[in-house]
């Protein structure tokens, strides 16, 4: 069945680094665009990253433009968001999904920047 | 600009029906959105996509108590049959080339 999992995240201060990693199961990997969708604590959902099947094209949210990269490696079936100068406001949990309607969504991994 | 607009809250009764309304922005009535499921203290889940003709497919699993409908730039998600499961927040989604928009969900209450 198709699934995705999301790992990588942790407990970070303001200024660091961490990298996301997402890897899908069950369907054609290399077939679908990708993207990175977060969530606040207490918030609603907030479109983070976005990259082409191939990863020729990618888009960012104006929040997170110039700090994150999103990357995919379709030998792997994997996805990953490359995330420096972490904000407070980057706290969450952060999700990946497939194509245009997020048909499937994985558990998540949270990631909190604290001081 | 496209934009997705819910109401913040809405209740019914248990058994009872309710529908959730989510508003496309102007000028992009042909839209269609998908609408997404998060229960309390677990992650979302995909409930169907809604086509501008009131067409919709929902995803596996999806109890037929759950259905989709359209009217201009109106999206709706219907529950009939309510039960204390359904609790919970109800967002809908969209998406244009390489983006995607949420609405700022609907808290449903039972």
């Amino acid at each position: 069945q198709v699934k995705v999992v999301e790992s990588g995240g942790g407990v970070v201060q303001p200024g660091a680094s961490l990298r996301l990693s997402c890897v899908g199961s069950g369907f054609i990997f290399s077939n679908y665009g990708m993207h990175w969708v977060r969530q606040a604590p207490g918030k609603g959902l907030e479109w983070v990253a976005f990259t082409r099947f191939d990863d020729s094209n990618k888009n960012y949210a104006a929040s997170v433009e110039g700090r994150f990269t999103i990357s995919r490696d379709n030998s792997k079936n994997m996805l990953f968001l490359q995330m420096n100068s972490l904000r407070l406001e980057d706290t969450g949990v952060y999700y990946c999904g497939r194509g245009n309607e997020f048909d499937f969504w994985g558990q998540g991994t949270l990631v909190i920047v604290s001081s | 600009q496209l934009a997705l607009t819910q109401s913040p809250s809405a209740s019914a009764s248990l058994g009872a029906s309710v529908r959730l309304t989510c508003t496309l922005s102007s000028g992009h009535n042909n839209y269609a959105i998908a609408w997404h499921q998060q229960q309390p203290e677990k992650g979302p889940r995909y409930l169907m996509k809604v086509n501008s003709d009131g067409s919709h497919t929902k995803g596996d699993g999806i109890p037929d108590r759950f259905s989709g409908s359209s009217s201009g730039a109106d999206r709706y998600l219907i529950i009939s049959s309510l039960q204390s499961e359904d609790e919970a927040d109800y967002y809908c989604q969209t998406w244009g080339t390489g983006i995607q928009i949420f609405g700022g969900g609907t808290k449903l209450t039972v």
